[in-house]
């Protein structure tokens, strides 16, 4: 079964500097994808960026970039130069690309406060 | 162009009833996927849709809860004999028809259902 973990349930970060936010997964399958979605206090899930298992080079996307460690099966993501406005839910997910459903399986979230 | 949208976006019911959750998707997405986001958590898989059928409902916690999407479009996710375990936000999210690799799964605003 596939699981994601995500240790840290808040982190702070004051404005104009970069955050790792940890993400590690567990597959026995050779092909998936991974998802980082942002929550804000309004609820909607808003998607991020996105890293195949077989994508070569780390996903990046603005601000946002993903340190993809595959033998260490973990996906953090990084946040430069951050904003208050990033304050918000951040949720890791992961798909089986296998075949039958294409569900994503999340982690439990980290809370991140931008402090001015 | 329009999101995926949900209605209501706040239920309040009480223990024993039926109550209905409408997601309508962005038009042209064949997948459509409901998840159920308890207080803390991430979003946990409930049902996948390809088209009009159910193509993976093993999220579903027990036969109380039953979903459909009769014509491929709009889907109702029906909740049965209301417990108040069923409190919780519930996301309904669509994508394009699938391919292989990147899928990017749109969400709605989410309904929250409160079961007294």
């Amino acid at each position: 079964a596939q699981k994601i973990t995500q240790t840290q349930p808040g982190m702070f970060v004051q404005e104009k500097e970069a955050v790792t936010l940890d993400c590690t997964y567990d597959t026995s399958d050779p092909s998936y994808g991974l998802f980082w979605y942002k929550q804000p206090s309004s609820g909607e899930m808003i998607f991020l960026i996105y890293q195949g298992s077989y994508d070569q080079q780390n996903a990046t996307e603005g601000r946002y970039s993903l340190n993809f460690q595959k033998a260490r099966k973990s996906a953090n993501l990084v946040i430069s130069a951050s904003q208050l406005g990033d304050s918000a839910m951040y949720f890791c997910a992961m798909r089986d690309s296998g075949a039958g459903s294409y569900q994503l399986t999340f982690g439990k979230g980290t809370k991140l406060s931008v402090i001015p | 162009g329009a999101g995926v949208s949900q209605t209501p976006s706040n239920k309040v019911t009480e223990k024993g009833k039926y109550v209905e959750l409408r997601c309508d998707p962005i038009s042209g997405h064949t997948a459509l996927y409901w998840y159920r986001q308890s207080l803390g958590q991430g979003p946990e898989f409930l049902i996948y849709f390809q088209g009009t059928g159910a193509a993976d409902d093993s999220g579903l916690p027990n036969d109380r809860f039953f979903a459909v999407r009769p014509e491929g479009s709009v889907s109702t996710l029906k909740i049965q004999r209301t417990e108040r375990g069923d409190s919780a936000v519930y996301l309904c999210a669509s994508s394009p028809q699938w391919a292989e690799g990147y899928n990017e799964q749109f969400f709605g605003p989410g309904t929250r259902l409160t079961v007294l």
